[in-house]
């Protein structure tokens, strides 16, 4: 069973200009979530999705949006880039929203660079 | 707000001895806890989840361990190995006021086994 994978790994932008990076969850998962990395804030909650619908979101800015498609893929894109959204993103997945029984699986993240 | 501390930050131990790292968290109204490992530049690999109701799980040489009125969890690795070293990250899912629920996660403690 293939696991969560994100495209691109890499990506390198520049101040201003936005990014749109992608996840596609385990089969049969539905719940997408996605989580900013910095070495100085460490692991921070940024949404979940889940049935193509913003369920949770955490504390960032506007510029930070998403959306999950039918197939439960799903989208983050980050507008006017800031050198401070350089980070690693996570998405990670499970097999419904709002189970405490839910074990979430981790991509391999997109390590975004901005210049 | 749910706060998750991890002590120690960091650590290095020799080839074969048994380790404990410690995980500790604010609020005792959790619904699980779930113990990861990080590999530098990568995702997440989820190690072990307790739900609230249990008090330790185990996997192989990792045993992890729950107590919720205390708002502490800790992961035992038996006979260390230089495999084992990465950064492990523990995180508890907290219920919002939204109703909905979210991973909050520690600072990670970084493990080095010298060979």
């Amino acid at each position: 069973k293939a696991g969560v994978t994100q495209t691109p790994r890499y990506l390198i932008k520049t101040r201003g200009q936005q990014v749109t990076l992608s996840c596609s969850p385990i089969s049969g998962h539905r719940s997408v979530s996605w989580y900013q990395q910095t070495p100085g804030q460490g692991l921070q909650f940024l949404f979940e999705y889940f049935s193509e619908t913003q369920r949770n979101k955490g504390n960032f800015p506007g510029r930070f949006s998403g959306r999950q498609f039918s197939n439960s893929r799903s989208e983050m894109n980050v507008s006017t880039l800031e050198l401070g959204d350089s980070a690693l993103y996570l998405c990670a997945s499970s097999l419904a929203q709002g189970s405490s029984y839910n074990e979430q699986f981790f991509g391999p993240g997109t390590r975004l660079t901005v210049l | 707000k749910q706060e998750v501390t991890q002590i120690p930050a960091a650590l290095s131990v020799p080839e074969g001895e048994n380790l404990v790292l410690n995980c500790s968290f604010t609020d005792s109204a959790i619904y699980n806890l779930q113990w990861f490992r990080q590999d530098p530049g990568k995702g997440l690999t989820s190690l072990l989840l307790i739900q609230s109701s249990q008090r330790e799980q185990t996997s192989g040489r990792l045993n992890a361990s729950l107590d919720k009125s205390s708002g502490r969890s800790t992961l035992y690795i038996a006979a260390s190995q230089p495999g084992d070293s990465a950064t492990y990250l523990c995180a508890v899912k907290v219920r919002e006021n939204t109703g909905f629920q979210k991973l909050v996660f520690g600072t990670g403690t970084r493990l080095l086994v010298s060979p």
